[in-house]
């Protein structure tokens, strides 16, 4: 158990809608990094939070977003949601400590698009 | 930006034999390098990393990996292998002027047969 938790662990949704990923990194890390793995685009990096603020956006498509809560825990938003959304979407978050500090992953969310 | 390839995208290996897998990355800048464990349904599993030092490094599971600058590469090996092997391994590049945020490679499917 890395101490990431993601829910839902899967979702099962239609084409045109909107779905809400939720993470809750480790206790006492500030990083929380969001990752999309598909089988033809592999796994993607799509955007980092560092303690409530966004701190480095990746491959990210402008209908999806995210944020980071005071608690600490982040989500991530997908919408008008198209079938090629269909992926494992992972957390992970890092401890503060600069740079080469590990990720420690959830077990990720799988969203389907039918 | 930094780049990472992957040179098999699945090795086959048989149990108690040795199993290497290449990885070679580009960057513009000097990076962090990983390597990550990704069992079935499961997410990822830090195998080890090289931040600065010695350049052969050494991870759980009897696993290592050496640091070869010149040649810009970072292969995984690990002398026995055994059935819970079995998985996709992933090479992953950290710039060091970023924030943690990872590139990865498009794995490595091993599979270990008795």
């Amino acid at each position: 158990d890395s101490g990431v938790t993601q829910t839902p662990k899967h979702l099962i949704t239609a084409t045109g809608q909107r779905v809400t990923l939720r993470c809750s990194p480790r206790s006492g890390d500030l990083s929380v990094y969001w990752y999309q793995q598909s089988l033809d685009q592999g796994l993607q990096f799509l955007i980092q939070y560092y303690n409530g603020e966004e701190r480095a956006k990746g491959n990210i498509l402008e209908r999806f977003s995210a944020q980071q809560f005071p608690d600490l825990h982040s989500e991530l938003n997908l919408s008008s949601l198209e079938l090629g959304d269909s992926a494992l979407y992972f957390c992970a978050s890092s401890a503060p400590g600069g740079r080469g500090t590990e990720a420690f992953f959830g077990q990720g969310t799988r969203l389907t698009v039918v | 930006a930094q780049s990472v390839t992957q040179l098999d995208s699945q090795v086959p290996v048989f149990e108690e034999a040795p199993v290497e897998l290449r990885c070679n990355y580009s960057s513009s800048v000097s990076v962090y390098l990983f390597w990550y464990v990704q069992y079935p349904n499961q997410g990822l599993q830090l195998l080890l990393k090289y931040l600065s030092g010695s350049t052969l490094v050494k991870g759980i599971n009897g696993f290592e990996a050496e640091f070869n600058k010149s040649q810009t590469s970072f292969h995984l090996r690990k002398p026995s292998v055994h059935i819970s092997d079995t998985a996709e391994y992933f090479c992953a590049v950290s710039g060091t002027d970023s924030w943690g945020k990872l590139q990865f490679g498009a794995g490595t499917q091993v599979v270990v047969t008795p």
